[in-house]
């Protein structure tokens, strides 16, 4: 069975500090990977996608960056922290990006940027 | 621009009886309709869905029910019981199937069952 790891749970950092997330996918070969955000009081916002290792797309342009090393694995990044950039952030797979392949979030990662 | 809204942020129901969670699109091009449902410190999972050729999708205690006319979707759980305390997320697709492509969320409700 397929299962998603994402690490660290909570994560304080002061502003203007780096950032590094990262999301690891067990169980499946060359699946897509998103990370998503949820700030306060909004749904949940597609920020990167990769369909294959050194492939990124951004949804919304941001202060913070995507990369994919490994075929499994998703960073997410930051050299420089904004306040706004606190959220509970999510990372997903699906087998591809097209119909009937769900997604399958982790359990998140709660940032506060002070 | 939000296309997918769910105006209650918070709805408290006692146990036992019915939840009704509405969720409200503007995008006339979604296909399909998804609930995710979110406990603390874990990751959306699925939880039910509905094609736009249905108006109605049952399993077990949940129901979704879809007007597209009205551009309105809504879950209905039934009966509510204490597990179904969460964050629930409606999603909406141009694409059958609900795949991840073009998946739009809303900003969700938290369900709180009281004793």
């Amino acid at each position: 069975s397929q299962t998603i790891h994402q690490w660290p749970a909570t994560l304080v950092q002061p502003v203007g500090s780096p950032l590094s997330l990262e999301c690891t996918v067990e169980g499946t070969s060359n699946p897509n990977l998103y990370w998503y955000r949820q700030a306060a009081g909004r749904g949940l916002q597609l920020l990167f996608y990769s369909v294959g290792i050194g492939q990124i797309s951004s949804e919304v342009p941001q202060n913070l960056s995507a990369s994919r090393p490994q075929d499994r694995q998703f960073i997410l990044s930051s050299k420089k922290l904004l306040l706004s950039d606190s959220g509970f952030y999510l990372c997903a797979w699906s087998r591809h990006r097209g119909r009937n392949s769900p997604l399958h979030f982790g359990n998140g990662t709660r940032l506060t940027v002070t | 621009d939000q296309q997918v809204k769910q105006n209650s942020p918070s709805l408290s129901v006692q146990e036992g009886r019915i939840s009704i969670l509405n969720c409200d699109y503007t995008n006339s091009m979604f296909d399909y309709f998804l609930w995710y449902k979110k406990y603390p410190a874990e990751g959306p999972t699925f939880l039910i869905s509905i094609s736009s050729i249905k108006d109605k999708n049952e399993d077990g205690r949940f129901t979704v029910f879809l007007n597209k006319s009205a551009k309105h979707l809504s879950l209905h759980i039934v009966p509510s019981q204490p597990g179904d305390s969460a964050v629930y997320f409606c999603a909406a697709s141009p694409y059958s199937g609900g795949g991840a492509d073009g998946l739009t969320f809303g900003k969700g409700t938290h369900l709180i069952i009281q004793p």
